[in-house]
């Protein structure tokens, strides 16, 4: 069962144009959500993140939304680069009784800036 | 080190054979996460390291998997019997402990078997 989903596999944006990230999720206790970027051959980077009471978290051309109702959550970046081609990972922090215990993923998005 | 390295970078394997994976995680950095990534799949959670101890193995995806960590710094990943499905890209991480920004990844390791 996918706690994490991201429906689409690629989007391809316009340079300058805003580029938006959708990641849906099934588990009601995930209060915490990240974002990572993954640049081929190297492992993801830590992009932005978003606790659960808070809806909108901004941070330079990046802004995540959360909408707790709709269990959805989108990373918005204003204006898309040619440099963010990348894959973006939607991720959400599991809990054991000892703690947090690893992120469960999304499959990723990739994001394909064009000229 | 600067960073979390990972090596070898790539490794070709014969079906049957067994491989090690090599994870040298951020000096201090208590925590360490295994993960694989196969071809057009996320990122699957494999095991987690705090300190010496795994408190969670469920991740691993069969008994022939197996990992461990020693003096709290790094860590080996080893496959044995290795079947052609465990083809994918083994990623580590380390954290202070927690789960958010201070989760730094490895290049990861990409495994081949043939």
């Amino acid at each position: 069962d996918q706690q994490v989903k991201q429906n689409s596999p690629s989007l391809s944006v316009q340079e300058g144009r805003i580029s938006i990230l959708n990641c849906d999720y099934t588990n009601s206790m995930f209060d915490y959500f990240l974002w990572y970027k993954k640049y081929p051959a190297e492992g993801p980077t830590f992009l932005i993140s978003i606790s659960s009471i808070k809806d909108k978290n901004e941070d330079g051309r990046f802004t995540v939304f959360l909408n707790k109702s709709a269990k959805h959550l989108s990373l918005h970046i204003v204006p898309s680069q040619p440099g963010d081609s990348a894959v973006y990972f939607c991720a959400a922090p599991t809990y054991s009784g000892g703690g947090a215990d690893g992120l469960t993923f999304g499959k990723g998005t990739h994001l394909i800036i064009q000229p | 080190g600067a960073g979390v390295s990972q090596s070898p970078s790539n490794k070709v394997t014969e079906k049957g054979k067994d491989v090690e994976l090599r994870c040298d995680p951020i000096s201090g950095h208590t925590a360490l996460y295994w993960y694989r990534q196969s071809l057009g799949q996320g990122l699957e959670f494999l095991i987690y390291f705090q300190g010496n101890s795994a408190p969670d193995k469920s991740g691993l995806p069969s008994d022939r998997f197996s990992a461990e960590r020693t003096g709290g710094s790094v860590s080996t990943l080893t496959i044995q019997r290795t079947q052609q499905e465990d083809s994918a890209v083994y990623l580590c991480a380390s954290s202070l402990g927690g789960v958010g920004y201070g989760y730094t990844f490895g290049s990861g390791t990409r495994l081949t078997v043939v």
